[in-house]
């Protein structure tokens, strides 16, 4: 069975730091493209960076480039979002996204995890 | 970035009824769409990718249809297990942009 499970929410002031886990099991890591989806209270779901097999390529959302950073660490079926300098408005739900890929079918988002809640506030 | 608007943003509806809910991209996403569906204080769940193929164990009486930047998720029955919000998600260019989402409640 495949399980994401997100790790390291939790409340942080305007301009601080927080690196938020994921660990995957069901399924082989390493063969997959990882996202990062998130979801601010009572709003709709927003992309936030994604990261290839090996991690040699890496896509952000403009508004988290240059101040968050994705990882993943394959010998440990882990993903990772380092997010510094955090704003209010990157209060969300964040979710660990396994990434599917099908030739001509396009990539789709198949496996979720529950979400860890990340709070900006003084 | 492709932008994702989808209509209504919400509708009542009765358990039984046929629900068509529409999805429109800014630019062409070619087959590329998806559609989840969320319910509330729950992850999303993969419902249709490429535009109508139906996510293992989805229900057949879900469907989806369109091309390039007009798409359509329908539920032909509605049950009460349906009742969500569903986001429409474009695939063909980073970000992969989502819709806004529109929620389906009990009228």
């Amino acid at each position: 069975e495949v399980q994401l499970v997100e790790s390291g929410g939790g409340l942080v002031q305007p301009g601080g730091s927080l690196k938020l886990s994921c660990a995957a099991s069901g399924f082989t890591f390493k063969s997959y493209w990882m996202t990062w989806i998130r979801q601010a209270p009572g709003k709709g779901l927003e992309w936030v960076a994604n990261i290839k097999q090996d991690g040699s390529e890496k896509y952000y959302v403009d508004s988290v480039k240059g101040r968050f950073t994705i990882s993943r660490d394959n010998a440990k079926n882990s993903l990772y979002l380092q997010m510094n300098t955090l704003r209010a408005e990157d209060t969300a739900v964040f979710y660990c996204v396994r990434l599917v890929s099908a030739p001509h079918l396009g990539d789709s988002l198949d496996y979720w995890g529950q979400g860890t809640l990340v709070t900006v506030s003084s | 970035d492709i932008q994702m608007t989808q209509s209504p943003s919400s509708l009542s509806a009765s358990v039984g009824d046929r629900v068509t809910i529409t999805c429109r991209a800014s630019r062409t996403v070619s087959s590329y769409l998806n559609w989840y569906q969320q319910k509330p204080g729950k992850a999303p769940k993969l419902l249709i990718y490429a535009v109508s193929t139906l996510q293992s164990g989805v229900p057949s009486r879900f469907s989806g249809g369109g091309s390039g930047t007009d798409f359509t998720l329908s539920i032909s029955r509605l049950q009460p297990e349906d009742f969500a919000t569903y986001y429409c998600q474009q695939s063909s260019t980073v970000p992969f942009t989502f819709g806004p989402g529109t929620k389906v409640d009990i009228k």
